[in-house]
């Protein structure tokens, strides 16, 4: 079964430092655009980037680039969502997903179960 | 960076009736790169329909979606109870990949 599984609830302060996961399995990772979605409490869905696990080679929206820090780990089918400082603002599900077929244009197929973040002092 | 805008905000319809869901783009979508998406409370999205027309896998077959270059439809010829939920666009053509602000389908 082709599967993502996302990294657990966190509960963090602001200025604090974050990485989120999201582990593949049942396909050849490596293969497969994997993107990061956010979604604020109550509100729509947010494309934020995407990686290509086999080399890295990673797009941002404009409007994560330089907030976020989204990298993989093929060797153990890992896709990763970063932050140096979390934000009050940064409190929203986020999601990870893979494209339906190989190539940096795709629709989103697979979804992980979504990590739940939020930074409160 | 494309805009997507979709519409109404809020669809009211009863189970058995047609629903039709609009999203416009604020420049033509690249090969009609445009996917839609349900998404139930407390549930990741789910992948209806891509390349503007293509069902996905085991997606019935009242979920259609048509349109290119800047206007394109989601219609659900008979609505089931389950269908009751919020619906996202998505174009996936340019960088970034944006989703419309998503149109609520409510009994």
């Amino acid at each position: 079964e082709v599967q993502l599984v996302q990294s657990g609830t966190e509960v963090k302060k602001p200025g604090e430092s974050l990485k989120i996961s999201c582990k593949g399995s049942g396909y050849n990772f490596s293969s497969f655009w994997i993107g990061w979605v956010r979604q604020m409490p109550g509100k729509g869905l947010e494309w934020m980037g995407i990686i290509y696990p086999g080399d890295s080679d990673t797009r941002y929206s404009p409007s994560f680039q330089g907030q976020v820090t989204i990298s993989a780990d093929k060797s153990i089918n890992t896709a990763y969502l970063q932050w140096s400082s979390l934000k009050a603002s940064d409190t929203a599900m986020y999601y990870c997903s893979r494209h339906l077929w190989f190539g940096e244009f795709g629709p989103f197929d697979i979804w992980g179960q979504g990590t739940m973040v939020t930074v409160s002092s | 960076e494309i805009v997507l805008t979709q519409s109404p905000g809020t669809l009211s319809l009863s189970p058995g009736e047609r629903a039709t869901l609009s999203c416009r783009a604020s420049q033509s979508v690249s090969s009609s790169f445009l996917a839609w998406y349900q998404q139930k409370p407390g549930q990741a999205p789910r992948l209806l329909i891509y390349g503007a027309s293509n069902r996905a896998t085991d997606i019935p077959d009242r979920f259609s979606g048509s349109g290119s270059g800047t206007d394109f439809t989601l219609t659900i010829s008979r609505l089931e109870p389950e269908d009751f939920e919020v619906y996202y666009c998505q174009q996936y053509g340019s960088s970034p990949h944006s989703f419309g602000q998503g149109t609520k389908l409510e009994i």
